[in-house]
């Protein structure tokens, strides 16, 4: 079945310092999305790639997803305390929903 | 407010016991799915529905079932509850089937099972 990779699995910054994670897939996406799950709550929707070589950005946020359709990352630019928290990716395929396992974001002030 | 409610958020119960937990959105979703959350594990998806009356597997089947009579309410059910069933579940829905159009999935708050 599809399995979704996703690394590094903790990532610890300095507030300021830049974070990426990273996302593979074993089959061809047809769309990927990145959700947020901040401390004790629940995953919430970020944002949605579905074109080859796509990039999105929101504020300090940018998403890509490669061109084979087959891994995306998250990349963080200057982080700030609210950045806390674990972030998944989720590749859909036919109403079947596979996460990956998060990265988990600590940000030390 | 447009949401994502499952009761209970918390319950622990013993082996055996058959348990229901609920799930409820407002948003009128065709989609819908649960998903149990283990440390170290990720999100792994037990069952979904892409409307009424249609259910699949996901990758974590066993041990659960679920229904959808009605768009709003897809429950979980565990029918002999056994202590490898101890998680966090989360529910969650979707306006359009997933890998079809705009997809965001709304989760609800989570429910913490523990199973003695």
């Amino acid at each position: 079945g599809q399995q979704v990779m996703q690394i590094p699995q903790y990532q610890h910054v300095q507030e300021g310092e830049d974070f990426t994670t990273y996302c593979n897939s074993s089959t061809t996406l047809s769309n990927i999305q990145w959700y947020k799950q901040r401390p004790g709550g629940h995953p919430v929707f970020l944002i949605q790639l579905v074109k080859s070589g796509e990039v999105k950005k929101q504020k300090r946020l940018t998403f890509q997803f490669g061109e084979a359709k087959k891994n995306s990352s998250l990349h963080i630019t200057a982080t700030q305390t609210t950045d806390v928290g674990t972030y998944f990716c989720a590749g859909t395929n036919a109403g079947k929903s596979t996460f990956g396992d998060g990265t988990t974001l600590t940000v030390k002030p | 407010e447009a949401q994502v409610t499952q009761n209970p958020r918390y319950l622990i119960t013993v082996t055996g016991k058959k348990l229901t937990v609920t799930c409820s959105q407002n948003m009128n979703h065709e989609y819908m799915s649960w998903y149990r959350q283990d440390p170290g594990l990720g999100l792994r998806q037990i069952y979904y529905s892409m409307n009424v009356e249609v259910t699949d597997k996901g990758d974590v089947p066993e041990g659960y079932k679920v229904s959808r009579k009605e768009k709003r309410n897809f429950p979980l059910i565990l029918e002999s509850p056994s202590p490898n069933q101890t998680s966090l579940y989360f529910c969650a829905s979707s306006l359009f089937p997933t890998g079809d159009g705009y997809n965001e999935q709304f989760f609800g708050p989570g429910t913490r099972l523990t199973v003695l």
